[in-house]
């Protein structure tokens, strides 16, 4: 069966501080990968997606970016954090275009 | 702007009774809409999804209905239990991009004993 790990649970960084979070799928080949943020209170907004290896969309401009170094792996990352990128983040997957989003457990930020 | 908008924003029901949440869009693009369930600190977990092409659907205690022409559909929660005391969201997304979802703002229910 197809697991999805994210890491750390919670996190608690310094405004200007780097930020690297990472998200592996297990038991699948060439998922379609998606990082969403959702604020305190809010719905799910969607940050990146990638449908393959070194390939990135960005839906909203923002302090952050992504990677996707290995089929099954999925990076966010900044150099500068802001307190603006407080939030909880949530990786999910999808089997290609069609197919259910599976989210995993999500990595609580706080900046301060 | 937000493309699916949820309705209410919290509800309190007892257990045994019927919880409701609506959800509306606009984009007639949208192609498959599901519901998440979500407790706190936890990421959202697939409840049920429908697409456009049925008016209903019903897996176990929980109903979508869907009504393509309004560009509505709702959450039906039959025989509320505590456990169900949560966070749903609705959520819409296009053909060939299931991922790519708008998600409503959630409504908070709380099933009281």
């Amino acid at each position: 069966s197809q697991t999805i790990h994210q890491w750390p649970a919670t996190l608690v960084q310094p405004v200007g501080s780097p930020l690297s979070l990472e998200c592996t799928v297990e038991g699948t080949s060439n998922p379609n990968l998606y990082w969403y943020r959702q604020a305190a209170g809010r719905g799910l907004q969607l940050l990146f997606y990638s449908v393959g290896i070194g390939q990135i969309s960005s839906e909203v401009p923002q302090n952050l970016s992504a990677s996707r170094p290995q089929d099954r792996q999925f990076i966010l990352s900044s150099k500068k954090l802001l307190l603006s990128d407080s939030g909880f983040y949530l990786c999910a997957w999808t089997l290609q275009g069609v197919g259910e989003a599976f989210f995993g457990q999500g990595t609580r930020l706080t900046v301060v | 702007q937000q493309q699916v908008k949820q309705s209410p924003q919290s509800l309190i029901v007892q257990k045994g009774g019927i919880s409701i949440i609506n959800c509306a869009y606009e984009n007639t693009a949208f192609d498959y809409f599901p519901w998440y369930q979500q407790f706190p600190g936890k990421g959202p977990a697939l409840l049920i999804a429908i697409r456009p092409d049925v008016s209903e659907k019903k897996e176990g205690r929980f109903t979508i209905s869907f009504n393509k022409s309004a560009k509505q559909f709702s959450l039906h929660i039959m025989d509320s239990q505590p456990g169900d005391s949560a966070t749903y969201f609705c959520a819409a997304s296009m053909q060939n991009s299931w991922g790519k979802l708008q998600f409503g703002a959630g409504t908070q229910v709380v099933v009281t004993p």
